[in-house]
């Protein structure tokens, strides 16, 4: 167990809808990391928070947005969703910006019909 | 930019094989490099790391050599076993750059160990 809390664990929903994924990173960190993983596209990093700013952004879409609350939690909003939005999203945390160990959630799965 | 190579799969291996799974990086500055793991069915779970050239990291029988010179972090095991039966993930992060907070990962490698 390595800390990191995702909610929901398994999701299905159908194409234009919205969603929100939840993570409560490990106990006193301040960094916060999503992730997307497909099988087309492998581990792909969404976005970064530190201590609710943002810090660095990947290849989020612009339907896609986040952002970290002042108890450290995130969120990810996902808005009209397709088809090839399917995936396994990760949120890991880490006590700091860089270089230190970041550790992972075990997803959530996210199923577009 | 910060990117990994590793080798691909799926790699098969009889239990009590050697294994290895080749992993070289490019990288400006001196990245963390680390080495993931995910079960079937589960998450990422960090399996070892290493922060600075000629560091080994190890764990669960698994080792790793941060070589600079080479730019690689070689995963390696002496003796497999069918629980090791998974996806590797080799990865870095860099010590500097707008992007330097989050990990990058190479594709995976997926290795099936048979009894």
């Amino acid at each position: 167990d390595s800390g990191v809390t995702q909610t929901p664990k398994h999701l299905i929903t159908a194409t234009g809808q919205r969603v929100t994924l939840r993570c409560s990173p490990r106990s006193g960190d301040l960094s916060v990391y999503w992730y997307q993983q497909s099988l087309d596209q492998g581990l792909q990093f969404l976005i970064q928070y530190y201590n609710g700013e943002e810090r660095a952004k990947g290849n989020i879409l612009e339907r896609f947005s986040a952002q970290q609350f002042p108890d450290l939690h995130s969120e990810l909003n996902l808005s009209s969703l397709e088809l090839g939005d399917s995936a396994l999203y990760f949120c890991a945390s880490s006590l700091q910006e860089r270089r230190d160990t970041i550790y992972f959630g075990e997803g959530s799965w996210l199923t577009v019909v | 930019g910060n990117s990994v190579t590793q080798m691909e799969g799926p790699v098969t291996l009889s239990e009590e094989a050697f294994l290895t799974i080749n992993c070289t990086y490019t990288a400006t500055g001196y990245p963390s490099l680390f080495w993931y793991v995910q079960y079937p069915g589960e998450g990422l779970q960090l399996l070892l790391k290493a922060t600075k050239a000629d560091d080994k990291g190890s764990n669960k029988g698994f080792e790793a050599t941060y070589r600079k010179e080479t730019t690689s972090f070689h995963l390696e095991k002496g003796s497999v076993q069918v629980s090791d039966s998974a996806v590797y993930f080799c990865a870095l992060r860099g010590d500097y750059g707008g992007s330097q907070g989050n990990l990058i990962f190479g594709k995976g490698t997926k290795l099936s160990v048979k009894p």
